[in-house]
């Protein structure tokens, strides 16, 4: 299954703690993408990284690439109240994007 | 600019009945994305589109039909509604097919 699954599926941190969550995949990817969902709302596209790429930044986002290993993380620096999300990898393939299931993040203040 | 919008936010519809969901978009996007998303899940691909005209099934297009006959709009209809059809409706749409997607604020359907 090309269907990314996230790691852990739930996260409980302090604030200003980071957040560290992975995302792992089967088979070969074009890229992979990181979305945030807040409870009611659409998702919200974070950041992608391409395969031939092996880190990106994005303010307080780093996202890993592992294409050996099949695998991602995301981490949020400095958490805030307002990261409290549904974070979702998906992977790009089979001229489609399929999301995993979802990680939930609760920041506590 | 809007973005993505979805109508109607939310529905009730009893088993058997017809309804449509209407999606449009003002960013001049050629690809443009049914979803569905059930608790534990995650979001499940129902159909796409790759232009005007144009459509796609996709993981999980059964009960379900799409119609694309202008750019900015991609409409999900179903015939006759069933209660595994309850769900929260999302559509997206993108520049570069598989990039960077842009999500509605989805759809909350009831099937009685």
């Amino acid at each position: 299954s090309q269907q990314g699954e996230e790691d852990p599926q739930a996260l409980s941190i302090q604030e200003g703690e980071n957040a560290t969550m992975n995302c792992s995949y089967k088979t070969s990817i074009n890229n992979l993408q990181w979305y945030r969902q807040n409870s009611g709302r659409g998702l919200v596209h974070l950041i992608l990284i391409r395969s031939n790429e092996r880190e990106k930044h994005s303010g307080r986002l780093r996202v890993t690439l592992d294409t050996s290993k099949k695998s991602s993380s995301l981490l949020i620096t400095a958490s805030r109240a307002a990261d409290t999300a549904s974070y979702f990898c998906a992977t790009s393939g089979n001229n489609r994007l399929a999301f995993g299931k979802g990680n939930q993040v609760v920041v506590i203040p | 600019n809007a973005g993505v919008t979805q109508t109607p936010k939310f529905r009730v519809l009893k088993t058997g009945q017809s309804m449509t969901l209407l999606c449009a978009q003002d960013m001049n996007h050629e690809y443009m994305y049914w979803y569905r998303q059930d608790p534990g899940m995650g979001l499940r691909l129902i159909h796409y589109s790759v232009g005007e005209g144009t459509t796609a099934k996709g993981e999980v297009p059964d009960g379900y039909n799409v119609s694309r006959l202008k750019k900015q709009n991609f409409l999900l209809g179903l015939e006759s509604a069933a209660p595994s059809q309850t769900s929260v409706y999302f559509c997206a749409s993108s520049y570069v097919h598989t990039d960077t997607q842009y999500f509605g604020p989805g759809t909350r359907l009831t099937v009685l």
